[in-house]
């Protein structure tokens, strides 16, 4: 079936040190986006990316950086910059190029729960 | 800028009776989406339900319906026959058309009691 892995699905991460959280999607989608939720709020977009090889900023992208080298793999690295990461990360995936592309929604994947040590 | 409100932090409702969820959105381009998303404990996002702005009906997905109230910027879900399972998380989300990027509400906690 299609749809969108994240892992892992719980991540522990020390002082200083950078991670990295996986997203493929086997949708074959073009657009791709990162959200952080903290407890008791919506989400907040990272960093999206509309094609290979381009992203974008989001609303919160300070301590975080993307790749998309690949149109199935979208990794996120939260870096030691990041002094409060400890957070529900969600990627999502849409296909905006489909016929109205206002309307499509995008498809999440089971997210990645990270903490601190 | 866009931006969405959810005034309910809670709802509780009996199972088999309906309850709405309210939504409120603020924006100033003519062309927007806005889409209803469920989240249950285990955390993934279940997409529900979508109304376009130019839509002239309201959208309905089975037990689910969007009270679209365009002058009043509102788009209110009603769940019809709340069974066990709808107990979750509700978001409310806006796409501006040209944009990718989802604008999230806080979210509305569904409790349904046998």
């Amino acid at each position: 079936d299609g749809g969108i892995t994240q892992s892992p699905k719980y991540l522990f991460r020390k002082e200083g040190q950078n991670v990295t959280l996986s997203c493929e999607q086997n949708l074959n989608h073009d657009a791709m986006y990162w959200y952080r939720q903290d407890p008791g709020q919506g989400l907040r977009l990272i960093y999206y990316s509309q094609i290979v090889n381009d992203f974008q900023k989001g609303d919160i992208a300070e301590g975080y950086s993307v790749s998309r080298e690949k149109k199935e793999s979208f990794p996120l690295t939260v870096t030691s910059a990041q002094k409060n990461p400890t957070a529900f990360y969600l990627c999502a995936s849409s296909n905006p190029r489909r016929q109205g592309s206002s309307n499509q929604p995008q498809h999440f994947g089971d997210g990645t729960r990270l903490s601190i040590l | 800028a866009q931006k969405i409100t959810q005034t309910q932090p809670g709802m509780f409702v009996q199972e088999k009776e309906a309850v709405t969820l309210d939504c409120t959105y603020d924006t100033s381009d003519p062309s927007y989406g806005l889409f209803w998303y469920k989240q249950p404990s285990s955390g993934e996002m279940i997409f529900l339900i979508y109304q376009g702005s130019y839509d002239q009906q309201n959208a309905t997905e089975g037990r689910y319906s969007l009270n679209f109230q365009k002058a009043r910027k509102s788009a209110n879900l009603v769940i019809s026959a709340s069974q066990l399972g709808d107990s979750a998380m509700y978001f409310c989300a806006m796409r501006e058309a040209g944009f990718q990027k989802l604008v999230f509400g806080t979210g509305t906690r569904l409790l349904v009691s046998p």
